[in-house]
């Protein structure tokens, strides 16, 4: 069955520090992979998106993420971060058979120290 | 950009009755809606798709009736829980994908969330 894994649940980094936020997928194809951001009191935006091709992926807001099979994992990082990112983050796998079904994973809590 | 608004914000009812929640998209044609279900700290949860003209499609294990799902314009789709009850507090959330989408390429845009609490 198909799964998604963020293993972390807050994460509080300084402001300017580099941030990585891991995600872990479980699949049994090539996966179609996301990373959504929701602020408090708003709907989810989208940040990137893996399909094919290049590994490392770059994003709006400065992220980036890197999609590593051998690993599973397809984890966002931002080398500087801003109080401003301080939100909540998914990562979501796609289903290449259904492309409106999305799983989900829990989610992750940053807080951003000033 | 594309916006989907979701309405109400937050809604609190009493166990027994019936409550609607509405997913708008406002400056584009939405053939087709998802309805997600949140419980803390875990995931979303697709509950159905919606389509415009048609019956709403189904997850396994949610419940049809319970949750009614009408899609009756290109703009508009609702979710109306019935008859509900503590254990349907939870936080809804709608998402739109534009007229003529077909892809992952085409983006999901997400309402804000409705804040369902049954007491």
């Amino acid at each position: 069955a198909q799964s998604v894994t963020q293993p972390d649940i807050h994460i509080t980094v300084s402001e300017g520090a580099s941030l990585e936020l891991r995600c872990n997928y479980s699949y049994g194809a090539t996966p179609y992979l996301f990373w959504y951001v929701q602020s408090p009191g708003q709907g989810l935006q989208l940040l990137l998106k893996y399909f094919s091709g290049d590994t490392l992926v770059q994003g709006i807001k400065g992220f980036e993420a890197e999609f590593k099979r051998s690993q599973s994992s397809f984890n966002l990082r931002k080398p500087s971060v801003h109080w401003s990112d301080a939100a909540e983050y998914f990562c979501a796998v796609g289903a290449p058979n259904n492309f409106n079904k999305f799983y989900f994973g829990s989610g992750t809590k940053l807080n951003v120290k000033p | 950009g594309a916006v989907v608004s979701q309405h109400p914000s937050w809604v609190i009812c009493k166990s027994g009755t019936s409550v609607k929640i509405e997913c708008r998209s406002l400056d584009f044609q939405a053939t087709t809606m998802f309805w997600y279900r949140q419980f803390p700290k875990q995931s979303l949860m697709l509950m159905a798709t919606s389509n415009e003209g048609s019956k709403a499609t189904y997850e396994q294990g949610v419940e049809k009736d319970k949750f009614l799902i009408n899609h009756a314009s290109l703009t508009l789709s609702t979710l109306t829980v019935t008859s509900a009850h503590p254990e349907d507090s939870s936080f809804y959330i709608c998402s739109a994908r534009g007229d003529g989408w077909s892809s992952y390429n085409s983006p999901l845009h997400f309402g804000n969330g409705t804040r369902l609490t049954v007491t």
